[in-house]
């Protein structure tokens, strides 16, 4: 049973767009929703990252929006670089930010310049 | 600051041996975990070391056991490979003492089952 479910698988957007990325989640004692970013041959690097007390999170170019009562969130990138294009996993976890983490299947995001 | 390394970086076995793959976790923390990552898919937990002992575990066979030493280093072993475990293998690690501290992974180790 997936308890994590990302879409969409692909993505291709324009330089300079926005890229929106959704998660959607099961379980609800999920406390910590980070999202990883993933080049090829490389390990997940965190992004950024949220707790069920807030809405929203702004770091840079990168935003989470949250939304409890749907058990959603969602990843967007703004003024999308072709430096942007990788893979990007939402994960969830239970408990403190180094308890395990259960990971989406991934989006592939492609930025065309 | 040196981060999460993992060795060896590439690794080929036949079915039915045995692996040993090894991580170091960043300077400072005491808690490593492993993850699975299928080709195309989002990486696996796997298990999780805090004190040298297992905390947590995912839902995958004992033929999967690890250990973490003094040093707070970890190994992972894989025993009676089969062609399913062909993978790339991440490990994370963190500081177990500020819950907020999010997991930092290293580049994993790209196994190949012949």
């Amino acid at each position: 049973q997936q308890q994590v479910k990302q879409s969409p698988q692909s993505l291709i957007v324009q330089k300079g767009g926005i890229s929106i990325i959704n998660c959607a989640y099961e379980n609800t004692a999920f406390d910590y929703f980070p999202w990883y970013q993933q080049f090829p041959g490389k390990g997940p690097a965190l992004l950024i990252a949220i707790r069920p007390d807030v809405s929203e999170k702004k770091e840079g170019r990168f935003t989470i929006s949250f939304n409890k009562s749907a058990k959603q969130f969602s990843l967007h990138i703004m003024d999308s670089q072709p430096g942007d294009s990788a893979t990007y996993f939402c994960a969830a976890s239970n408990g403190q930010a180094g308890t395990a983490l259960i990971f989406g299947k991934g989006t592939t995001l492609s930025v065309s310049s | 600051d040196a981060g999460v390394t993992q060795s060896p970086t590439h690794l080929i076995k036949t079915r039915g041996q045995q692996v040993t793959l090894r991580c170091s976790p960043k300077s400072g923390h005491d808690t490593v975990s492993w993850y699975q990552q299928a080709l195309g898919q989002g990486p696996q937990f796997i298990f999780q070391y805090y004190e040298e002992e297992e905390r947590q575990r995912g839902n995958f066979p004992d033929r999967f056991s690890g250990h973490q030493f003094p040093n707070y280093s970890s190994e992972l072993n894989v025993n009676a490979l089969l062609l399913g475990d062909s993978a790339l293998y991440l490990c994370a690690s963190s500081w177990t003492g500020d819950g907020n501290q999010p997991q930092h992974f290293g580049d994993g180790t790209r196994l190949s089952i012949l």
